[in-house]
């Protein structure tokens, strides 16, 4: 199975700052990697998808980059409903994995 | 609107079976992949089975394998999770997700129904 790493587990950041969250594959999972948000007591929301690729109605201050094993999730100017834990996931083969999560709290 | 939402969650005790429903809408079911994926209680999200368009191709993730079987009717818009011989560690949200044509993200995702293993 193709292990998922985040990092860092959690941060705290404030309102307007730019964030960025690494996740790193076990092995390539070329660019099958997709990042979800999830608020407490939702389901997750896709992000982005397929690396880099927006997800419809997501705002454009969200960007994902990356290929191989090294991926990141950069948030360019917090807002308060960014705060929340935030998930990627490979796609590439099954198990389709789901790294540890980071949680993003408000500094 | 694309809709999928869970049934059949409860309290079963350790040993003991339980099926869950999924029932979509808003989409034609019978063209996408279709996953669970399950979040223990303050946990993370763990990718627990999917099934492929008409249902020839399954797979399932090691710790559920041989206990749990994933099916779907496309007659009827639904998916199901069969579980059996539920243990403590199955305890969970159990999502249901539409999966893409082609591919392995969740767009669209149910409000979760919970399963709990305890005697």
């Amino acid at each position: 199975d193709i292990q998922m790493t985040q990092s860092p587990s959690s941060l705290s950041a404030s309102v307007g700052d730019r964030v960025t969250i690494t996740c790193r594959a076990s092995q390539s999972v070329s660019s099958y990697l997709n990042w979800y948000q999830q608020k407490p007591g939702n389901a997750p929301k896709l992000l982005i998808y397929t690396a880099s690729s927006l997800q419809s109605g997501v705002p454009s201050r969200f960007s994902g980059s990356g290929s191989g094993t090294d991926f990141t999730l950069t948030i360019s100017s917090l807002q308060l409903e960014d705060f929340a834990t935030y998930y990627c996931q490979q796609s590439y083969s099954t198990p389709y994995t789901f790294g540890q999560g980071t949680k993003l709290e408000i500094k | 609107e694309v809709q999928v939402v869970e049934s059949g969650g409860g309290l079963v005790q350790p040993g003991g079976s339980l099926r869950l429903s999924c029932a979509a809408s808003g989409f034609t079911f019978s063209d996408y992949w279709m996953s669970w994926v399950r979040q223990a209680p303050g946990k993370g999200l763990q990718w627990v089975a999917n099934i492929k368009q008409g249902g020839s191709e399954k797979y399932y993730v090691d710790s559920v394998k041989g206990r749990f079987a994933i099916s779907r009717d496309n007659a009827k818009n639904s998916l199901y999770l069969q579980m059996n011989s539920l243990r403590a560690e199955d305890t969970a949200i159990y999502y249901c997700a539409r999966g893409g044509a082609l591919t392995g993200y969740y767009a669209y995702w149910g409000q979760g129904t919970l399963v709990t293993v305890s005697s």
